[in-house]
C-alpha cells in the first residue's frame, strides 16, 4: 500500500535558518503530494501541494519539488520565524482522493 | 466563509455511553472524511464516502460507525467507546475530481476522552 516517511523531530532552529523537512513516499500509481501544517490547537491547513512530477509548489516562503525519481518532495523555507512553529504533516492522495500522511515533524522556532 | 464544523470540540464520557460527533461541510463537497490523530502514529483515516449513502472503510474502522444522508453532514458514531478510542478526531472534506489530488479542508477537531 501507499506509504509516507517523513524526517522524525522535534526539529528545533533559530529565527531566519534555513529549513529543511524530509519527506519520501511510496506509491503504486501517480499520486498527488502535500504539505500540511497543524498550528496549536488547530486543524489542519494546505500549506502546498504538487500534482505531477517536477512540479514545485509553493506557498508563504515554503517550496518543495515533486521528485519522481527520488520519489521525494522535501519542504523548505530559506528562513524561518517563530511564527513558523507548528506540526508539518507530508500527504499522498490516490486517484481515490484518499489521503496517507506521514506522522508530522514538529519544528520549533526561537527568537 | 467556506468552513467544515465540528461538535463537540472536547467530550469526556465514559466506557460504553453512546457518542456522536457532527461534522458539516458548506463547500458542496462530494468527499468527505474522518481521521483521528494519535502520538506517534500521525493521521489514520477510519471512514470516508464518496457522496450520499455511499461510505468506505478506511484503516482503522473498528468501533465506528458513519451515515451519509445529506451531501454536507458525516456524523461519526461511537456506539460503545472504550478507553482506547481516546484520541482527536478531525473531519475533512474536498471536492471529488477523479485522477486528481483536491485539497482536503480540515475541521478544527474534537478531542474525545473515554474513562
Amino acid at each position: 500500500g501507499d506509504s509516507v516517511t517523513q524526517m522524525e523531530g522535534p526539529v528545533t532552529l533559530s529565527e531566519e535558518a534555513f529549513l529543511t523537512i524530509n519527506c519520501t513516499y511510496t506509491a503504486t500509481g501517480y499520486p498527488s503530494l502535500f504539505w500540511y501544517v497543524q498550528y496549536p490547537g488547530e486543524g489542519l491547513q494546505l500549506l502546498l501541494k504538487a500534482t505531477k512530477a517536477d512540479d514545485k509548489g509553493s506557498n508563504k516562503g515554503f517550496e518543495a519539488t515533486y521528485r519522481k525519481e527520488t520519489t521525494s518532495f522535501h519542504l523548505e523555507k530559506g528562513s524561518v520565524q517563530v511564527s513558523d512553529s507548528a506540526v508539518y504533516f507530508c500527504a499522498l492522495s490516490d486517484p481515490l482522493s484518499t489521503l496517507t500522511f506521514g506522522k508530522g515533524t514538529m519544528l520549533l522556532v526561537s527568537p | 466563509e467556506a468552513q467544515v464544523t465540528q461538535n463537540p470540540r472536547y467530550l469526556i464520557t465514559v466506557t460504553g455511553k453512546k457518542l456522536t460527533v457532527t461534522c458539516s461541510q458548506n463547500m458542496n463537497h462530494e468527499y468527505m472524511s474522518w481521521y483521528r490523530q494519535d502520538p506517534g502514529l500521525g493521521l489514520r483515516q477510519i471512514y470516508y464516502s464518496m457522496n450520499v449513502e455511499v461510505t468506505d472503510k478506511g484503516d482503522v474502522p473498528e468501533g465506528y460507525k458513519v451515515s451519509r444522508k445529506e451531501k454536507r453532514n458525516f456524523p461519526l458514531i461511537l456506539e460503545s467507546p472504550s478507553p482506547n478510542q481516546t484520541s482527536l478526531y478531525f473531519c475533512a472534506s474536498s471536492s471529488w475530481t477523479s485522477g486528481v489530488g483536491d485539497t482536503q479542508y480540515f475541521g478544527p477537531g474534537t478531542r474525545l476522552t473515554v474513562l
